[in-house]
């Protein structure tokens, strides 16, 4: 069965400071992604990053890394220089292939990072 | 930009009612989806449409049913509401494919009495 895993309910940053959020996944698909989504208390889902099981270089966008160990089957997001505003619930997910749709999303049970300053 | 909306940021309606939430993307999107969010839970699938009137069920379509009628246009229903779906319910939409990422709407919370 596919399946992601958030460990950290919540965490605590010093403004400034990077912090690496953890998310462990579970597939017997050879080809998956993976995306991690910022949840502001306002509600929406922002995309932050991908990463396909594919890719040889890790994905970075801005402040947001993906440090991707395939071997090891972990993506954990690492925002460097963090914010307040950055404070947020942060959802990893995979892509689930089943019965020939594609575009299904299994997530995790999400990280709420709290940025103090 | 992608825009995903909603009909209502907060909805309360009584046991037993049935009641509509309604999503709409402006970006030609194939795909739309459905989920709700619980503490602790996560996100789940409840439903998901590939094109109009086609529809799949999700992990946890009991007690709802959708409707795709036009392309940009997402309907979940609750045929007879229950204080257990009591939930935020997030709309999703994205391109055919297999790593387009998805966008989501602003989520409507639902309170059932």
């Amino acid at each position: 069965a596919q399946k992601i895993t958030q460990t950290q309910p919540g965490m605590f940053v010093q403004e400034k400071e990077a912090v690496t959020l953890d998310c462990t996944y579970d597939t017997s698909d050879p080809s998956y992604g993976l995306f991690w989504y910022k949840q502001p208390s306002s509600g929406e889902m922002i995309f932050l990053i991908y990463q396909g099981s594919y890719d040889q270089q890790n994905a970075t966008e801005g402040r947001y890394s993906l440090n991707f160990q395939k071997a090891r089957k972990s993506a954990n997001l690492v925002i460097s220089a963090s914010q307040l505003g950055d404070s947020a619930m942060y959802f990893c997910a995979m892509r689930a292939y089943r019965g020939g749709a594609t575009n299904k999303l299994i997530f995790g049970t999400g990280t709420l990072l709290a940025v103090q300053p | 930009d992608v825009k995903v909306t909603q009909s209502s940021r907060y909805l309360v309606k009584r046991t037993g009612e049935k009641v509509f939430l309604e999503c709409v993307q402006d970006m030609d999107h194939e795909n739309m989806f459905w989920y709700r969010q619980d503490p602790g839970l996560g996100l789940r699938l409840i439903y998901f449409s590939y094109d109009v009137k086609m529809k799949e069920k999700g992990d946890i379509p009991e007690g709802y049913s959708v409707s795709r009628e036009k392309k940009e246009r997402f309907s979940l229903i609750l045929e007879s509401a229950s204080t257990n779906q009591t939930s935020m319910y997030l709309c999703a939409s994205s391109l055919a494919g297999k790593y387009n990422e998805q966008f989501f709407g602003p989520g409507t919370r639902l309170t059932v009495l």
